[in-house]
C-alpha cells in the first residue's frame, strides 16, 4: 500500500494564479482532511470530508475550495493564490473514528 | 471550539535522559488525545494515543498520561535516543468525524 500520497511535492505560484493539490489514499478510508502547517501555529484544518461527495469547512477555509468526487481522492483548489497561502499543506485520511494517516506534504510558495 | 496549548516549544535533552511535553485542552467533551511525531520533511505520524477512559498508556519508551479533571495530558519519553529528535504534536478530539485540534508543536533535540 502506498498509503496517502500528495502531488505535487513543491510548487511556486505567482499571486493570482490558480492550482489544484491532489491527495490520494488507498486504504479505503471514509474521512479525509486538508491541513496547512505554518511555523509556530501547528496544523490548522482547512476543509474535510466524511465521505464521497461531501465536504465541510474547517478552521481556515477562506481562499480554498475542495472536492471529493471519488472516495480515494480529495482535491484542494486555490482559485487566486495570495502570499498568505504560502505554507506546507498536508492531507490526511482515517477510517471511522480512528488514527489519521498523513501524506508527505506539499510545499507551496506564492510570490 | 477546542483550544490546545502545548509546552515547551523547544526542548533539548542529553541522550539517555527523559523528555516530557505537556498539553492542556479547553473542551471537556474531548475524549481522544493522539500524539504525533514529525520528522524533517515528512508528514506527522501517530506514535501513541489515549482515550478519556484511561489515565495512562505505555508503549516501550513512550508513555502518555491524562488528567481529565485538570484537562491536561503529557508525553513522556524515557532513555532518549538521537532518533527521537523531531517535532512532536499533541492533539485533542471529541470524536464524531474525528476533527482533531492540534497543539503548536515541540521541537525535541536529543544531544548525543
Amino acid at each position: 500500500n502506498a498509503g496517502v500520497t500528495q502531488t505535487p511535492k513543491f510548487r511556486v505560484l505567482k499571486t493570482g494564479q490558480s492550482m489544484t493539490l491532489l491527495c490520494a489514499q488507498d486504504m479505503n478510508h471514509e474521512y479525509m482532511y486538508w491541513y496547512r502547517q505554518d511555523p509556530g501555529m501547528g496544523l490548522r484544518l482547512i476543509h474535510y470530508s466524511v465521505g464521497e461527495g461531501t465536504t465541510a469547512k474547517g478552521e481556515v477555509p477562506d481562499g480554498y475550495n475542495v472536492s471529493r468526487l471519488k472516495k480515494q481522492n480529495f482535491l484542494l483548489g486555490l482559485e487566486s493564490a495570495a502570499p498568505s497561502q504560502t505554507s506546507v499543506y498536508f492531507c490526511a485520511s482515517c477510517y471511522f473514528g480512528e488514527t489519521q494517516y498523513f501524506g508527505p506534504g506539499t510545499r507551496l510558495l506564492v510570490l | 471550539g477546542e483550544n490546545v496549548e502545548q509546552h515547551p516549544s523547544t526542548l533539548s535533552v542529553q541522550e539517555g535522559d527523559s523528555a516530557v511535553i505537556k498539553c492542556t485542552y479547553s473542551d471537556s467533551a474531548s475524549n481522544y488525545f493522539p500524539w504525533y511525531k514529525q520528522e524533517l520533511g515528512k508528514g506527522p505520524q501517530l506514535i501513541i494515543d489515549i482515550r478519556s477512559n484511561v489515565g495512562e498508556k505505555k508503549d516501550q519508551r513512550i508513555a502518555v498520561t491524562l488528567n481529565k479533571t485538570a484537562k491536561h495530558f503529557s508525553l513522556h519519553i524515557t532513555e532518549t535516543q538521537p532518533e527521537d529528535s523531531a517535532v512532536y504534536f499533541c492533539a485533542a478530539s471529541n470524536g464524531g468525524y474525528q476533527k482533531v485540534t492540534f497543539g503548536t508543536g515541540t521541537k525535541l533535540q536529543v544531544i548525543p
